[in-house]
């Protein structure tokens, strides 16, 4: 499977931008990047994903690395909502209907 | 807009025991997914299903089974419970179409002792 790697932790002041980079450096040429995130006791929502430009909605925006080897997620002004577990995830490479894969992810937290 | 629900929330299960997780989705999705995360850990696959009638494995299928009979309902049933499976569930689904997001229920909390 397409490996990623990221922080364990990150920590950022409430109404500051968050930059949350992830190394995918195994990513085939031809799938997406998603990243979810995952608030305590729930289970992991959609944030966004690209494959190599950069995109943008109305949670975040994601910057890909022209090589496709990184790509960082940015939260323009974090709130204290944003604290949660980010995870940037590729497809399970055993076929799974494009199934992910997820790592450890990233645990952001906003201080206020 | 109840989205995917998976019961129950919570429970223990001795080892040897087996039960059956529910996930029920009400967006006409084609596919679902079943997932385990352990603590501290990211998701796996466990099993999916493309739509009613079709079922494969994904990465830790060992232990598990799961049936699709309806388009809405994608159980998954654990048989001779082990303490390796004591972990968090997590059901999905997602609308037929490549890279659509998936829509992820609140998890079954399973603990085997």
């Amino acid at each position: 499977d397409a490996k990623t790697t990221q922080p364990n932790s990150m920590e950022s002041n409430e109404e500051e931008p968050v930059h949350l980079p992830c190394n995918h450096s195994t990513i085939s040429g031809t799938d997406y990047i998603h990243w979810y995130r995952q608030l305590p006791s729930q289970g992991p929502e959609y944030v966004i994903h690209g494959l190599t430009s950069n995109v943008n909605n109305r949670m975040a925006s994601l910057a890909i690395a022209e090589d496709r080897k990184s790509s960082t997620l940015i939260l323009h002004r974090a709130t204290l909502r944003d604290a949660a577990v980010y995870y940037c995830t590729s497809m399970y490479s055993g076929g799974g209907a494009d199934g992910l894969t997820f790592g450890k992810g990233t645990h952001l937290i906003i201080q206020p | 807009n109840a989205g995917v629900t998976q019961t129950p929330k919570f429970r223990i299960l001795k080892i040897g025991q087996s039960m059956t997780l529910q996930c029920a989705q009400d967006m006409n999705h084609n596919y679902m997914y079943w997932y385990r995360q352990d603590p501290g850990m990211g998701l796996k696959l466990i099993y999916y299903s493309v739509g009613a009638g079709i079922t494969d494995k994904g990465e830790v299928p060992n232990g598990y089974n799961v049936s699709r009979s309806t388009t809405e309902d994608f159980p998954l049933r654990l048989e001779l419970a082990a303490p390796s499976q004591t972990s968090v569930y997590f059901c999905a689904s997602r609308r037929l179409g490549p890279n659509q997001p998936q829509h992820f229920g609140d998890g079954t909390r399973l603990s085997i002792l």
